[in-house]
């Protein structure tokens, strides 16, 4: 299965644009990009995923390298409440229903500073 | 709207004895409904995702069965707790082929 990296942790301040940024240099071709977080003591969440073009929507932005070996989470003006673990997971194309299996890794831990 | 909904929040159990976890899911039909744990320090694991009453697959063999009773509704189990089954236990559901899974607020069990 490919495998992703990212950085074990990051700190934002406040109201400032917070990039976190994922390896995933054995992606193949059919695999989407997703990205979750998980509040402290709470399930995950759905953030966001891509498959080649970026992508926005109200919570986020994923940046997609135009090889797709890396991709950027990209938080706006980060407030307190996204202080959480960020993970970027690869799910192939067909992954919807009884394949959507999705494998966490460590992700990157988000503190962000008043 | 949908919602899922998993009960106890918290609960502390000796080992030896048996468990019982339960997820329940509104506002949706058919939902693709799956059990993950999530133990202190380590990242979530799958442990059985189910597409249809009475379908269950298991992606970690374990001391622990789930079952699916009725459409929305999910059941984790355990005949004889363990220490290493202390952890975080979260529902989720996904319907269809979407790719977003919506999780719960999750269960909190410690074996003591």
């Amino acid at each position: 299965d490919a495998k992703t990296t990212q950085p074990n942790s990051m700190e934002s301040n406040e109201e400032e644009p917070v990039h976190l940024p994922c390896n995933h240099s054995t992606i193949s071709g059919t695999d989407y990009i997703h990205w979750y977080r998980q509040l402290p003591s709470q399930g995950p969440e759905y953030v966001i995923h891509g498959l080649t073009s970026n992508v926005n929507n109200r919570m986020a932005s994923l940046a997609i390298a135009e090889d797709r070996k890396s991709s950027t989470l990209i938080l706006h003006r980060a407030t307190l409440r996204d202080a959480a673990v960020y993970y970027c997971i690869l799910l192939p194309i067909n992954s919807g229903g009884s394949n959507y299996k999705l494998t966490f890794g460590k992700g990157t831990l988000l503190t962000v500073n008043p | 709207s949908q919602t899922i909904h998993q009960w106890p929040a918290t609960l502390v159990q000796p080992v030896g004895s048996p468990l019982s976890l339960e997820c329940t899911v509104e506002g949706t039909s058919n939902p693709n409904l799956y059990w993950y744990r999530q133990a202190a320090g380590r990242g979530l694991q799958l442990l059985f995702y189910s597409v249809g009453i009475g379908q269950i697959s298991s992606e970690v063999p374990q001391n622990l069965s789930a079952s699916r009773p009725q459409d929305r509704q999910f059941i984790l189990s355990s005949k004889k707790l363990l220490l290493s089954d202390s952890g975080f236990y979260l529902c989720a559901w996904s319907v269809g082929t979407s790719y977003e899974q919506y999780f719960g607020p999750g269960t909190r069990l410690t074996v003591t």
